[in-house]
């Protein structure tokens, strides 16, 4: 079966400017995450969706970042302004739904550098 | 909420030896613990997982063990190889919600 796939696979932008990332899961897993990983850190959650409705949203800086799930399949990333310390790679996930934890399996990543 | 702290951050070994990273989560709410391998550059990838109803699993030369009441879980790789070195992740969540919350890593060196 396909995985999750995800583009850019690498951006390079100055600061203040913004960076939309494509996250398109692994056929009929309804769960969609976003994690930000951090070079030397292990991922951070940044968002998770079921379906098109948002799950958890808690550690996403929504000064700056936004997700959206319009159809339940992809889903978008968008930071708008970046800062330096945005300077990770975003990594999306996916999963099937139910209310036992099931695996999370990720994408390649979006490997963003912020000058 | 979670907090989940994994050691050593980084572990040397020598081929064919075994190796041990543990891992101790602060909410006793959670009860699935998965174990991601991330090679440099790669996707972490689930290697294994353990739910808190099982107190040990394994697969193949991997093996996950979990100690609820003292909120640690341990993964075990015996007979190392030279392709287990990898970061390898902790990660634990509760049933609802399915949120992981990772450790910070392990970087494993198996040297041949």
């Amino acid at each position: 079966e396909a995985g999750v796939a995800q583009s850019p696979r690498y951006k390079i932008i100055e600061k203040r400017q913004s960076v939309a990332f494509w996250c398109n899961p692994i056929s009929g897993h309804a769960t969609l995450y976003w994690y930000q990983q951090i070079l030397g850190q292990g991922p951070k959650l940044l968002i998770q969706f079921q379906n098109n409705g948002v799950v958890d949203d808690s550690q996403l800086p929504k000064d700056r970042f936004s997700a959206e799930r319009l159809k339940g399949v992809d889903s978008t990333l968008k930071i708008q302004p970046a800062k330096l310390e945005d300077s990770a790679v975003y990594l999306c996930a996916s999963s099937l739904p139910g209310t036992v934890p099931l695996g999370q399996y990720f994408g390649p990543g979006t490997r963003l550098t912020v000058t | 909420g979670e907090n989940v702290e994994q050691h050593p951050s980084t572990l040397s070994v020598q081929e064919g030896d075994s190796a041990v990273i543990k891992c101790t989560y602060s909410d006793s709410a959670s009860n699935y613990f998965p174990w991601y391998k991330q090679e440099l550059g790669k996707r972490p990838q689930l290697i294994i997982d353990i739910r808190s109803n099982v107190g040990e699993k394994k697969d193949q030369r991997i093996a996950v063990t979990l100690n609820k009441t003292a909120k640690h879980f341990s993964l075990h790789i015996t007979e190392t190889q030279p392709e287990d070195s990898a970061v390898y992740f902790c990660a634990a969540s509760k049933v609802y919600g399915n949120k992981l919350v990772f450790g910070a890593g392990t970087i494993l060196r198996v040297k041949s």
